[in-house]
C-alpha cells in the first residue's frame, strides 16, 4: 500500500513569509507526527496527534508554529513570519494508534530553506 | 529529561567487516527502542525495534539486543555489505505525560562500507 507522502518536497522561500507543508499519512494510522531534522542531527519530536487533536505540541518551537489536522487523516504543518533558523527538513510520520511500541513509518520529507 | 547517546561517526569498514555502533539510552520507565536507517537519497525506515529488556530484535543480518542494566540498545552485524551503507540512528519511545510514542533520536552514524 502507500506509504506516508509529503508535498512540497522542496520549498525555497524569503525570510518573514509563510509557508505550509502537507503531511499525508498511511490510510488507518490514527496517530500523526511532525519531525524536524537540522543537518548532521537526528530528527526532532514537534507535535503528535491523536486523530484529529494535537495530543502534544510540546516540541513546537514557538508559536510560529501551527499544525492542523482537521479530518484526522491528512495534517498541514503552518510556519508564520519564517526566519533562516527554520531552514531544515521536516518530516512526518505515522503509527497504527500512537502506542509506545507502534512502528512510525516516515515519510520522505520537505526541505525546507530560508534565504 | 529521556536521551539517546550513540556513538559518533563516521565509520569506515571494508566489507565482510563486523560492525558495532553502540548506543546508550536515559529515560523515565521503560522504553521501546528502535534502530532506523537512512540510505542515502531515502527517508528514514524501521531497521529492527525491541519493546521489552532482554528482547532482541533482528532484520537484515543487523541485530541489537534491549540491555536494561546497562540501559543499552548496540546494533551489530556480522558481515557488512557495501549496500548496508548508510545513517543509522538509535532512537527511544517512551510514555510519559500526555505524550505517547514520540520518538527521541541520536544524531546518527554514517557508516561507509569499502569493497
Amino acid at each position: 500500500g502507500a506509504g506516508v507522502s509529503q508535498t512540497p518536497s522542496n520549498k525555497v522561500t524569503e525570510k518573514g513569509k509563510y509557508v505550509e507543508l502537507r503531511c499525508d499519512p498511511i490510510s488507518g494510522h490514527t496517530a500523526l507526527y511532525w519531525y524536524r531534522q537540522s543537518l548532521g542531527q537526528g530528527p526532532e519530536f514537534l507535535i503528535y496527534f491523536q486523530g484529529t487533536g494535537a495530543a502534544d505540541d510540546s516540541g513546537l518551537p514557538n508559536d510560529r508554529f501551527f499544525a492542523v489536522r482537521p479530518e484526522g487523516s491528512v495534517s498541514t504543518l503552518k510556519i508564520q513570519r519564517t526566519e533562516r533558523g527554520d531552514s531544515a527538513v521536516y518530516l512526518c510520520a505515522s503509527s497504527l494508534a500512537g502506542q509506545t511500541e507502534d512502528t512510525q513509518y516516515f515519510g520522505p520529507g520537505t526541505r525546507l530553506t530560508v534565504l | 529529561g529521556d536521551s539517546v547517546t550513540q556513538m559518533e561517526g563516521p565509520v569506515t569498514l571494508s566489507e565482510e567487516a563486523f560492525l558495532t555502533i553502540n548506543c546508550t539510552y536515559t529515560a523515565t520507565g521503560y522504553p521501546s527502542l528502535f534502530w532506523y536507517v537512512q540510505y542515502p537519497g531515502e527517508g528514514l525506515q524501521l531497521l529492527l525495534k525491541a519493546t521489552k529488556a532482554d528482547d532482541k530484535g533482528s532484520n537484515k543480518g543487523f541485530e541489537a539486543t534491549y540491555r536494561k542494566e546497562t540501559t543499552s540498545f548496540h546494533l551489530e552485524k556480522g558481515s557488512v555489505q557495501v549496500s548496508d551503507s548508510a545513517v543509522y540512528f538509535c532512537a527511544l519511545s517512551a510514555l510519559y505525560g500526555g505524550s505517547q510514542g514520540n520518538l527521541i533520536f541520536g544524531k546518527g552514524t554514517k557508516l561507509s562500507v569499502k569493497p
